[in-house]
């Protein structure tokens, strides 16, 4: 497995300012994700961060709006960008280690509560 | 595309209980298949995978079998303690040996109850 922290764990932010969320592993892996999950919902993916070069976001999900980097093989951000309400909910980061597991197994970090007023 | 079909909760069981929680899903090819916990104000904890038709996963007492023929992966579990209160996703992804997209696609969840 993988050791995933998440900062902030939670936060209050005000509408129409952003918050920045970092995810760090304390090895290398193949492939990191962003998930979100509403309140008392199942998890939703944002998109898949790529080392090096853009993301890959999944429909509804825009670069302007959730800006993700990935500038080496153990850590990523995501933003959440001119916050509403709408977007209190927890953000989780994912890792999965593709060289040395036949499952595809994803790994998850603590996530970050987010709540905007 | 995939998706993953999760019975509605909550579920409500007394202790040393038999539980069942189904899952069906819908995907393409052999998907590697998933039961995720989450426990109050945590985050997700993989508690079993299969990869394979009429594989079993096993962990901490609870059991699920990849049913190729019924596309199930029904979670199981012979005697529940209050500890396992929690909420049970189950999702998939691709087989390890396909291309494409890798990241997993999640169940509604389904949150257990247990009564001392």
């Amino acid at each position: 497995s993988a050791v995933i922290s998440q900062k902030p764990s939670r936060d209050i932010c005000q509408r129409g300012t952003s918050l920045t969320i970092q995810c760090q592993v304390d090895s290398q892996v193949t492939m990191m994700f962003w998930y979100r999950q509403q309140p008392g919902q199942s998890l939703t993916l944002i998109a898949t961060a790529n080392q090096g070069s853009e993301a890959t976001y999944e429909s509804g999900f825009v670069i302007d709006k959730f800006p993700i980097s990935r500038p080496n093989l153990t850590f990523s951000t995501l933003t959440v960008s001119n916050m509403s309400p709408e977007d209190s909910s927890i953000y989780l980061c994912s890792v999965q280690r593709l060289a040395d597991s036949s499952y595809n197994e994803q790994f998850f970090g603590p996530g970050t509560r987010l709540t905007v007023l | 595309g995939n998706s993953v079909t999760q019975m509605e909760g909550p579920v409500t069981l007394s202790e040393e209980a038999f539980l069942t929680i189904n899952c069906t899903y819908t995907a393409t090819g052999y998907p590697s298949l998933f039961w995720y916990v989450q426990y109050p104000g945590e985050g997700l904890q993989l508690l079993l995978k299969a990869t394979k038709a009429d594989d079993k996963g096993s962990n901490k007492g609870f059991e699920a079998t990849y049913r190729k023929e019924t596309t199930s992966f029904h979670l199981e579990k012979g005697s529940v303690q209050v500890s396992d209160s929690a909420v049970y996703f189950c999702a998939l992804t691709k087989n390890p040996m396909d291309t494409g997209r890798r990241a997993l696609t999640f169940g509604s969840g389904t949150r257990l109850q247990v009564q001392p």
